[in-house]
């Protein structure tokens, strides 16, 4: 079951501007994940907050965290073209990750 | 290594028929993991394995499907068949069971097309 959810759907942004994209998830967890996916690849890792922390920085991306809230936000900072991707939160629970349906990103020059 | 991998990247096939798909892992993960995912739609969870054992599997996984990995090596996919509702990219999965933080690799996918 796709347990958390992105928003917005679509965003759409120029160059050197932030992104920010939001996630919210149902249950409790064990740690919340954002992946990263170019059109037709696979997925790729970007960032892990766990849930006894409420912000995390990795280059370009700021996590936060609020499980009082059952949310987290992954900001982009100074985008480029190359961060055209979808972007997807994950939740884990258990054994396995569960995804949201993703943030579609574009970012034009 | 060069991360995972999925064989072929690409499967059309016809309704009713056979299909199994290959995921190699990176060698040191202990933890795999199929994912499907169609068009517009995160990755669905399928199933898990922690070396050789399938420890979890989802109800999307119907008799159809099954999935196994000798030896705690690579892994196959099979399907079963086919219908045409198993179209997708399906998705393996990997990671280390003590290194959590760098969460999972994935590989770059095999997208099913049952026609």
């Amino acid at each position: 079951s796709q347990q958390g959810e992105e928003d917005p759907q679509a965003l759409s942004i120029q160059e050197g501007e932030n992104a920010t994209m939001n996630c919210s998830y149902k249950t409790s967890i064990n740690n919340l994940q954002w992946y990263r996916q170019n059109s037709g690849r696979g997925l790729v890792h970007l960032i892990l907050i766990r849930s006894n922390e409420r912000e995390k920085h990795s280059g370009r991306l700021r996590v936060t965290l609020d499980t009082s809230k059952k949310s987290s936000s992954l900001l982009i900072t100074a985008s480029r073209a190359a961060d055209t991707a979808s972007y997807f939160c994950a939740t884990s629970s258990g054994y396995a990750l569960n995804f949201g349906k993703g943030t579609s990103l574009l970012v034009t020059p | 290594d060069t991360g995972v991998s999925q064989d072929p990247r690409h499967k059309i096939t016809k309704r009713g028929q056979n299909v199994t798909f290959r995921c190699d892992p990176i060698s040191e993960h202990n933890r795999l993991y199929w994912y499907r995912q169609t068009l517009g739609q995160g990755p669905e969870f399928l199933t898990y394995f922690q070396n050789e054992a399938q420890l979890e599997k989802s109800r999307l996984l119907s008799d159809r499907f099954s999935a196994e990995r000798p030896k705690g090596s690579f892994s196959t996919l099979e399907i079963q068949r086919t219908e045409q509702g198993d179209s997708a990219m399906y998705l393996c999965a990997s990671s280390l069971s003590d290194r959590d933080d760098y969460g999972y690799t994935f590989g770059s996918g095999t997208r099913l097309t049952v026609v």
